[in-house]
């Protein structure tokens, strides 16, 4: 079936280096896509968000980046700081659905 | 002013027995969405309510129900518990019908142990 997916379950950074955490989506009826962040014993947290007319949005130190192509959505972090040490998730929405991927952990060292 | 609140934020039930979980939404949100989130995976969603009516609906068994009130204040309940629905459940407020996004906020969840 189509589901939303991760590439890397971890990922481990030094501090002040950027990070990129990737997520592949099977469904092309996805018209929404949004990247959550999950600090532990806490309910996921908005980052950022994109629509499926567009293929890049920028926050502050986060990019989204959309290929419809390939059906890949991309999570980069500028200037990767501890406290962005988390699990992060992606998820698509569609017709009043939506699906998560399974995570991936950003680890920061010092 | 509060964020999203679920209640209780711990809890162990008996395989066969039946549970009810509370969320209180953010004021002036309408929309509360369900999601289940199993250790080590991403939240899957149940249910989402909206100005009291359920407008999407995940991948769930019959056993999972939920409902709105009037405060737009949301239960979920799940019927004739199995080991598998151990799992935190999280409640999402939103002032709109969209599912996610910037104005979607997430409670710290209720974790649910079945015996």
């Amino acid at each position: 079936g189509e589901s939303v997916g991760l590439h890397l379950p971890t990922l481990s950074v030094q501090e002040g280096d950027n990070s990129i955490i990737n997520c592949a989506y099977s469904n092309s009826a996805s018209d929404y896509f949004i990247w959550y962040k999950q600090e532990s014993g806490k309910g996921p947290q908005f980052i950022i968000d994109i629509r499926s007319n567009m293929d890049k949005r920028q926050g502050q130190r986060v990019t989204v980046l959309l290929n419809k192509t390939v059906k890949h959505l991309s999570l980069q972090i500028a200037a990767t700081q501890p406290g962005d040490s988390a699990v992060y998730f992606c998820a698509e929405s569609w017709d009043n659905d939506m699906r998560f991927g399974a995570g991936t952990r950003l680890t920061v060292k010092p | 002013d509060a964020g999203v609140t679920q209640s209780p934020t711990h809890l162990i039930k008996t395989r066969g027995q039946q549970v009810t979980l509370r969320c209180s939404p953010i004021s002036g949100h309408k929309s509360v969405s369900w999601y289940q989130q199993v250790l080590g995976q991403g939240p899957q969603f149940i249910f989402q309510y909206y100005e009291k009516e359920e407008r999407g609906r995940g991948n769930f068994p019959d056993r999972f129900s939920a409902r709105q009130f009037p405060n737009y204040s949301s239960e979920l309940n799940v019927n004739a518990l199995l080991l598998g629905d151990s799992a935190l459940y999280l409640c999402a407020s939103s002032p709109s019908s969209l599912i996610g996004g910037t104005e979607a906020f997430f409670g710290q969840g209720t974790r649910l142990t079945v015996v």
